[in-house]
């Protein structure tokens, strides 16, 4: 089992381009997240869902926009991407909402010039 | 406010110098503490899931116990590749798991 994989590693970007993360879990897990990591702060949660179908804002949604395409699959757009969205990003699944620990992805770490 | 604290930021220990990483936290229905390793350039590894207090965990080298305000993680008889950030997250009602910024422990020969 690969657990949870992310496309692309590395990505850099102009201001104003878009892009998609892409992110795949094959545990059969019902809820997925999205994440955000900077230096000296906490893993900030972007939107999740809890289940195939579904998706809620997290506690920094400005900016992003997502799509839960299957059970398997969550990914995170940057419509039109800004310096401050330069980040990690990691994707993370869990077995059910609150309940389960959460497993998390490699990471894509992004620059937006 | 729900708040998670870790401390101390860094930690360098010498081989075989046992210490503790502490996470306090300010919470309201505490459902559950994780903890993580997180090596340089990947993801966070799940380590441990502590639910009440007086709980203890175990895995090697490394163990968790929890109480109503804090949890540590102790480390008996570090080796250098134990070292990694630690991260510490509470979980909060059915959406909400509040991350710590982490100890960053280096563990020399």
């Amino acid at each position: 089992n690969a657990g949870v994989t992310q496309t692309p590693k590395f990505q850099v970007l102009k201001t104003g381009q878009s892009m998609t993360l892409q992110c795949a879990q094959d545990m059969n897990h019902n809820s997925m997240y999205w994440y955000r990591q900077d230096p000296g702060m906490g893993l900030r949660l972007i939107y999740y869902s809890a289940s195939e179908g579904t998706t809620d804002k997290g506690e920094v949604p400005n900016g992003y926009n997502v799509s839960r395409l299957n059970k398997r699959e969550f990914s995170l757009r940057l419509e039109s991407a800004a310096p401050s969205q330069t980040s990690v990003y990691f994707c993370a699944s869990s077995g059910a909402l609150g309940v389960d620990t959460q497993y998390f992805g490699p990471g894509t770490r992004l620059t937006v010039l | 406010e729900d708040q998670v604290t870790q401390s101390p930021e860094a930690l360098r220990l010498q081989e075989g110098e046992s210490s503790s990483l502490n996470c306090s936290y300010t919470v309201s229905g505490l459902r559950g503490l994780f903890w993580y390793r997180q090596d340089p350039g990947k993801g966070p590894e799940f380590l441990f899931t502590l639910y009440s207090a007086g709980e203890e965990k175990e895995k090697e080298r490394l163990k968790a116990t929890l109480t109503k305000k804090e949890s540590f993680l102790h480390i008996t008889a570090p080796k250098p590749e134990d070292s990694a950030t630690y991260l510490c997250a509470v979980q909060v009602g059915t959406d909400k798991l509040i991350f710590g910024t982490g100890t960053r422990l280096q563990v020399f020969p």
